[in-house]
């Protein structure tokens, strides 16, 4: 089935450890996108990767990596966890980064994170 | 500083009727506007979109309207359905692509 796949679905995790939220696309895709969404803020742009090898700074990166090694994948890490971490953690891509009529971004199902 | 803003977390519909969700944002660099529709549990889905030199586009019961002088844009649901119920995101995209979401408008249409 096209489309995205995000894992896990939800995780535990206690503050400090380090934990990276797999996403994987099968469109070909060239952009790539990490979210959070919290409630009273709607979803908030962590990193982004307009291409294969690039990567950019969302709205709030702190505390937060990426990489692009290659088209389908956009791994997110957290390298040391924090309670303010806590959020839902959506993965999303679109045809071209570019705007114009390729703007339409096509999520994931998202994952569940609290940080304890 | 929120530059796409929903100012009703919630609205409830009677169905049949019309839905009419609210969107303001406040910077006339954005390009298009889009609307998203979110299940419980899963991810955003898209639903219609408006470029910045149009004022309505329509596509079978969704329609959205965008008045730039006003820096606002609407969205209408008719007639509304149970299956229409969800969160509506409004969003925004600055050249280059990125999207900057408003906080959603939870739509409740009861039968």
């Amino acid at each position: 089935i096209a489309g995205i796949t995000q894992a896990p679905t939800s995780q535990i995790l206690a503050a400090g450890r380090r934990m990276t939220l797999r996403c994987t696309q099968d469109m070909r895709h060239n952009a790539m996108y990490w979210y959070r969404q919290d409630l009273g803020l709607g979803l908030r742009l962590i990193h982004y990767s307009n291409t294969a090898g690039t990567t950019g700074k969302g709205e709030v990166p702190d505390g937060y990596s990426v990489s692009r090694a290659n088209t389908d994948d956009f791994p997110l890490t957290l390298a040391s966890a924090v309670p303010s971490q806590t959020s839902v953690y959506f993965c999303a891509s679109s045809a071209s980064p570019a705007g114009g009529d390729n703007y339409e971004q096509y999520f994931g199902p998202g994952t569940r994170l609290t940080v304890t | 500083d929120q530059q796409v803003k929903q100012n009703s977390p919630s609205l409830s519909v009677q169905e049949g009727r019309i839905s009419i969700l609210n969107c303001d944002y406040t910077n006339s660099m954005f390009d298009y506007f889009l609307w998203y529709k979110k299940y419980p549990a899963e991810g955003p889905t898209f639903l219609i979109s408006i470029s910045s030199i149009k004022d309505k586009n329509e596509d079978g019961r969704f329609t959205v309207f965008l008045n730039k002088s006003a820096k606002h844009l609407s969205l209408h649901i008719v007639p509304s359905q149970p299956g229409d119920s969800a969160v509506y995101f409004c969003a925004a995209t600055l050249p280059g692509g990125k999207l900057i979401f408003g906080q959603g408008t939870e739509l409740s249409v009861k039968p």
